[in-house]
């Protein structure tokens, strides 16, 4: 089964509001990490978070971990046009849980930041 | 900053060909890892090495195969290629404890079967 789910599927924003995309996963996990998607370009790594940590800010960017409901949330302040992308989680699961180094990808979220 | 390598960048091929696509990891990372993602769906993890050996194995089919060199670069080949196998192709690199350290993405491969 998948392991991240991303929601919404979908996102439309106005340029300047705030776009928050929420991942759940299902199983104990090393570190999550999210990344950012151009229509059919190549992956680009936005952040990292461990399992002990709660919380990361990165420019624009804050993601939350909450390990106790297997949730995470990107959140995109102040959005402009040029966010607009496909955002994935991506799950590294402990290899005690029989994970390995392979990152487990959500479904995404289509964001779309109007002008 | 030197980063993950791929090539060629689009291959077009015909079905039951053979395709082989290549990955340059960033210099000194000793792992690699191999993913596909089909039009309008999430990457899926297909193989890794990791100095040189296979590490894990995911939904990779049969018809594929794919070894790590010794100076660390890897390749992909795809045989009998069907329809289906068209798809974004993704190298990533990492070094040291991938429970720490973060995968590095290279431009990916896109591959298209007519």
């Amino acid at each position: 089964s998948q392991q991240g789910e991303e929601d919404p599927q979908a996102l439309s924003i106005q340029e300047g509001e705030n776009a928050t995309m929420n991942c759940s996963y299902k199983t104990s996990i090393n570190n999550l990490q999210w990344y950012r998607q151009n229509s059919g370009r190549g992956l680009v790594h936005l952040i990292l978070i461990r399992s002990n940590e709660r919380e990361k800010h990165s420019g624009r960017l804050r993601v939350t971990l909450d390990t106790s409901k297997k949730s995470s949330s990107l959140l995109i302040t102040a959005s402009r046009a040029a966010d607009t992308a496909s955002y994935f989680c991506a799950t590294h699961l402990l290899i005690t849980q029989g994970g390995s180094e392979k990152l487990v990808f959500g479904k995404g979220t289509k964001l779309t930041v109007n002008p | 900053a030197a980063g993950v390598i791929q090539s060629p960048r689009h291959l077009i091929k015909e079905k039951r060909e053979t395709a082989t696509l290549k990955c340059y990891p960033i210099p000194r990372h000793d792992t690699v890892y191999w993913y596909q993602q089909g039009p309008g769906q999430d990457p899926q993890f297909l193989i890794s090495f990791y100095e040189k050996m296979q590490s894990d194995k995911g939904s990779i089919p049969d018809r594929f195969s794919a070894q790590q060199f010794s100076d660390y670069h890897s390749e992909l080949n795809m045989s009998s290629l069907e329809l289906g196998d068209s798809a974004l192709y993704f190298c990533a690199s990492s070094r040291g404890d991938p429970s720490y350290n973060e995968q590095f993405f290279g431009p990916g491969t896109r591959l298209t079967v007519l």
